[in-house]
């Protein structure tokens, strides 16, 4: 177990919906990554957050949003949701933001849109 | 601009036999280099790193990695593989002290009996 927790672990929903993904990451940590898993795109970069601020941002869409809370758990929003957007999302955390910290990623949630 | 491949899409192995996982990688800078693994419906758990040093690094489950800076790859090995070493296993590189972690398509690995 890595310790990051995210819930739901499965969440399907229609085209057009708005839907909240959440993370707690690891005791201590204080970055937290958001990825994207899919059969086609494999796993791509959205967003990194270093003790509630913004610290990089990938392919992440405008549809999508996401912010880290003072007790450093992070959600991911998606918005306006699409047909494509169906994937697996990861949230990942480590200590600091040293290129050499690894990340410890959670079980995923696999987001279907219908 | 930093990126990584891993040429198989899939590896065979008997069990008992030598495994390898290859994976070639640019960046600028010195490259920080790490592999990780997925188990079905699991999230990605970190195997090992290379940061400087030794080219040959050990790592969780008796897996090590060969570091070659000519070559610019760094293959993941295994001298005896068990059928429990089936997985999805990702190379991930991240470029000196800036850039984020970005990941191979990664390699399915199946170990038959």
């Amino acid at each position: 177990d890595s310790g990051v927790t995210q819930t739901p672990k499965h969440l399907i929903t229609a085209t057009g919906q708005r839907v909240t993904l959440r993370c707690s990451p690891r005791s201590g940590d204080l970055s937290v990554y958001w990825y994207q898993q899919s059969l086609d795109q494999g796993l791509q970069f959205l967003i990194q957050y270093y003790n509630g601020e913004e610290r990089a941002k990938g392919n992440i869409l405008e549809r999508f949003s996401a912010q880290q809370f003072p007790d450093l758990h992070s959600e991911l929003n998606l918005s306006s949701l699409e047909l494509g957007d169906s994937a697996l999302y990861f949230c990942a955390s480590s200590v600091v933001e040293t290129p050499r910290s690894p990340l410890h990623f959670g079980n995923g949630t696999r987001l279907t849109v219908t | 601009a930093q990126s990584v491949a891993q040429p198989e899409d899939q590896v065979n192995v008997a069990e008992g036999n030598p495994l390898t996982v290859k994976c070639t990688y640019s960046v600028s800078g010195n490259p920080y280099l790490f592999w990780y693994v997925q188990y079905p419906n699991r999230g990605l758990q970190f195997l090992l790193k290379y940061i400087t040093g030794d080219n040959l690094v050990k790592g969780s489950y008796g897996f090590e990695a060969e570091f070659n800076k000519s070559q610019t790859s760094f293959h993941l090995k295994k001298p005896s593989a068990l059928v429990s070493d089936s997985a999805l296993y990702f190379c991930a590189v991240r470029g000196g002290s800036q850039g984020n972690l970005i990941f191979g398509k990664g390699t399915k690995l199946s170990v038959k009996p």
